[in-house]
């Protein structure tokens, strides 16, 4: 059964620092991988999809890498802002029915 | 504009009366689910469908139904609704599913209070 851990559950950064959020995921044999991002009361936005032979995707700041073999993916982001403020989730897709089996998200918080 | 439509958005009921959460997406996909977020529990998946007349279980698929009739409604039927369901809901939808590597797009969440 896929696990997926993000750790740490909370982060706060100063503006203007770059980041590295983590996800593990247990089994290596997924599809893809997923990273979303939650607002408070708002649902979730797609942010970057990793296909299994790819090892990055970028996305304007962002850019999310992909290790299959260690079961890690990172999510970096460049020169944080207070408006990237919010709960980050990364979902790893395996299963032959599209299930995504989500980390528990990282909340972060970017002081002014 | 795609998107996944979720209604209500917010809804307090009582136990026992028969809700129906409505999931629409504009944007053609074949793949549909439902999840449901807890505190300390994550999402988890309710159910899905991977086109129109087919649907299955879930992780957690107890005291919800679905239909699929159309490609782009998928809603979520509480029965019989219970405090334990008391939780915030999400619909999402896809191009394809299985190998497929398309997004999965997600609606803006229904949070169901049940009394």
């Amino acid at each position: 059964k896929q696990e997926v851990t993000q750790i740490p559950a909370a982060l706060s950064v100063p503006e203007g620092e770059n980041l590295v959020l983590n996800c593990s995921f247990t089994d290596s044999a997924i599809y893809n991988l997923q990273w979303f991002r939650q607002d408070p009361g708002k649902g979730l936005t797609s942010l970057l999809l990793i296909q299994s032979s790819q090892r990055e995707q970028t996305s304007g700041r962002l850019n999310a890498s992909l290790d299959k073999s260690s079961g890690r993916s990172t999510l970096y982001i460049a020169a944080s802002q207070p408006g990237d403020s919010a709960t980050y989730l990364c979902a790893a897709n395996t299963g032959a029915n599209s299930k995504l089996t989500f980390g528990k998200g990282i909340t972060l918080s970017v002081r002014p | 504009e795609a998107q996944v439509t979720q209604n209500p958005r917010y809804l307090i009921t009582v136990t026992g009366k028969k809700l129906t959460v409505t999931c629409s997406q504009n944007m053609n996909h074949e793949y549909m689910s439902w999840y449901r977020q807890d505190p300390g529990l994550g999402l988890r998946q309710i159910y899905y469908s991977m086109n129109v007349e087919v649907t299955d279980k879930g992780d957690v698929p107890e005291g919800y139904k679905v239909s699929r009739k159309e490609k782009r409604n998928f809603p979520l039927i509480l029965e019989s609704p219970s405090p334990n369901q008391t939780s915030l809901y999400f619909c999402a939808s896809s191009l394809a599913a299985g190998r497929s590597n398309q997004p999965q797009h997600f609606g803006d969440g229904t949070r169901l209070s049940i009394l």
